[in-house]
């Protein structure tokens, strides 16, 4: 259905550099945002989430941004290490997770 | 180790056939969510239970079904198997109904 974008489906990035992820979704009713990170042959791991009563939220080199006027978040990742290679996905909450379809994060030494 | 367990983890049949796919959650978990995610595809949200109870429902087709038993692990039943639904098919669980979900290994599905 098509809620939550994430419209790049690759990004690379330097090691040391920082890996800037975007996300979109549609509807205003969301109110719990969260990133996964997933590796090949494993299922989806949870990374960080944010409230949309916040618009920021920081565990550790992992950084989630919300703007709720324009329906974006974005998660920054600083820095960039070869063990963050892996798909990223965006999912908006309310009373179930709508996923995007990823973004393939390589990291380059 | 997410504590979220599948089974079978590769599983291989014929179009027209029926094939049962399990999670046992995590201990604790009340609800237990199902994905299907095909070769380049996100995650496509199929179903969610909540302690027993059909919470939610998303891209489900109606030759596929779902419960969640009194110990709180689920099956995904899939009929009439089509080469289209050859896929990875997740189970999550988590203690309510909208917060981080944690996610087993998979289940992957080849229809031939």
């Amino acid at each position: 259905d098509q809620q939550v974008k994430q419209n790049s489906p690759s990004l690379s990035v330097q090691e040391g550099r920082i890996s800037i992820l975007n996300c979109d979704y549609t509807n205003s009713m969301f109110d719990y945002f969260l990133w996964y990170k997933k590796y090949p042959a494993e299922g989806p791991t949870f990374l960080i989430s944010i409230s949309s009563i916040k618009d920021k939220n920081e565990d550790g080199r992992f950084t989630v941004f919300l703007n709720k006027s324009a329906k974006h978040l974005s998660l920054h990742i600083v820095p960039s290490q070869p063990g963050d290679s892996a798909v990223y996905f965006c999912a908006a909450s309310k009373s179930h997770s709508s996923f995007g379809a990823g973004t393939t994060v390589t990291v380059r030494a | 180790d997410s504590g979220v367990t599948q089974t079978p983890k590769h599983l291989i049949t014929a179009t027209g056939q029926r094939v049962t796919l399990r999670c046992s959650p995590r201990s604790g978990d009340l609800s237990v969510y199902w994905y299907q995610q095909s070769l380049d595809q996100g995650l496509q949200f199929l179903i969610q239970y909540y302690n027993g109870e059909e919470r939610a429902k998303g891209n489900i087709l109606e030759r596929f079904s779902a419960q969640q038993f009194p110990d709180l692990h689920s099956e995904l039943n899939l009929s009439s198997l089509e080469l289209g639904d050859s896929a990875l098919y997740f189970c999550a669980s988590s203690v309510g109904g909208a917060g981080e979900q944690y996610f087993g290994p998979g289940t992957r599905l080849t229809v031939t």
